[in-house]
């Protein structure tokens, strides 16, 4: 079974600097997706950025970027010049591949990120 | 933009009374899912709904839960005799393609 590491529980960063998010997972397979959500405290989950394991080039959606590293299972978020609006729990998740696309989401314990003004 | 809507936002119900949540897809979304989430824990899969059959289910949807798309928009989740740890939120999530969930805002649900 596929399982998501967030080893982060909280993090906190001041407003305008560059946050990094860490994310493991372990996988047997070699198609998947990865994604980082983002829920605010009204509970929302909130697409933040997706990448496909096929892709070498790394996501970008904005201040969101992610490193991903294939080999080392890793796949972190990083945030830049961030802003209080950015302040949520991040969770990490996980989707295998399927022909049929109707594969779970598996998702890590989250990072809570404090924005400090 | 297309949205997932759920409803209620709320609901307290006591236990052993049934529970209906409801979830409007984005339309023309053929892959539809619930997974909840107990406060301060992760989000946890349910079930996955794929032309008009359950795909998978993980061990928490037990027979006290079933779903159905009754009339083909809707996608509800019925909860038959709730229990005190069946408190969470609940959220719907819907797939058009074979890449990303979309979620709905959610269901707090309070068993008393």
């Amino acid at each position: 079974a596929q399982t998501v590491t967030q080893s982060q529980p909280e993090m906190s960063v001041q407003e305008a600097e560059t946050v990094t998010l860490s994310c493991t997972y372990d996988t047997s397979e070699s198609d998947y997706y990865l994604f980082w959500y983002k829920q605010p405290p009204s509970r929302q989950m909130i697409l933040v950025i997706r990448q496909e394991a096929y892709k070498q080039q790394n996501a970008t959606e904005n201040r969101f970027s992610v490193n991903f590293q294939k080999a080392a299972k890793s796949f972190s978020l990083k945030i830049s010049d961030s802003q209080l609006g950015d302040a949520a729990m991040y969770f990490c998740a996980y989707r295998g591949f399927s022909n049929f696309g109707n594969e779970k989401l598996t998702f890590g314990t989250g990072t809570r990120l404090t924005i400090i003004p | 933009e297309p949205e997932v809507t759920q409803t209620p936002s709320h609901q307290v119900t006591q236990m052993g009374q049934e529970v209906i949540l409801r979830c409007v897809p984005i339309s023309n979304h053929l892959y539809f899912y619930w997974y909840r989430q107990i406060l301060g824990q992760k989000v946890e899969f349910l079930v996955s709904f794929y032309n008009n059959e359950i795909s998978e289910k993980s061990e928490i949807f037990d027979d006290q839960f079933s779903v159905e798309r009754p009339d083909g928009s809707n996608f509800t989740l019925k909860i038959r005799s709730t229990k005190l740890e069946d408190s969470a939120m609940y959220f719907c999530a819907t797939q058009g393609g074979v890449e990303t969930q979309y979620f709905g805002p959610g269901t707090r649900l309070l068993v008393l």
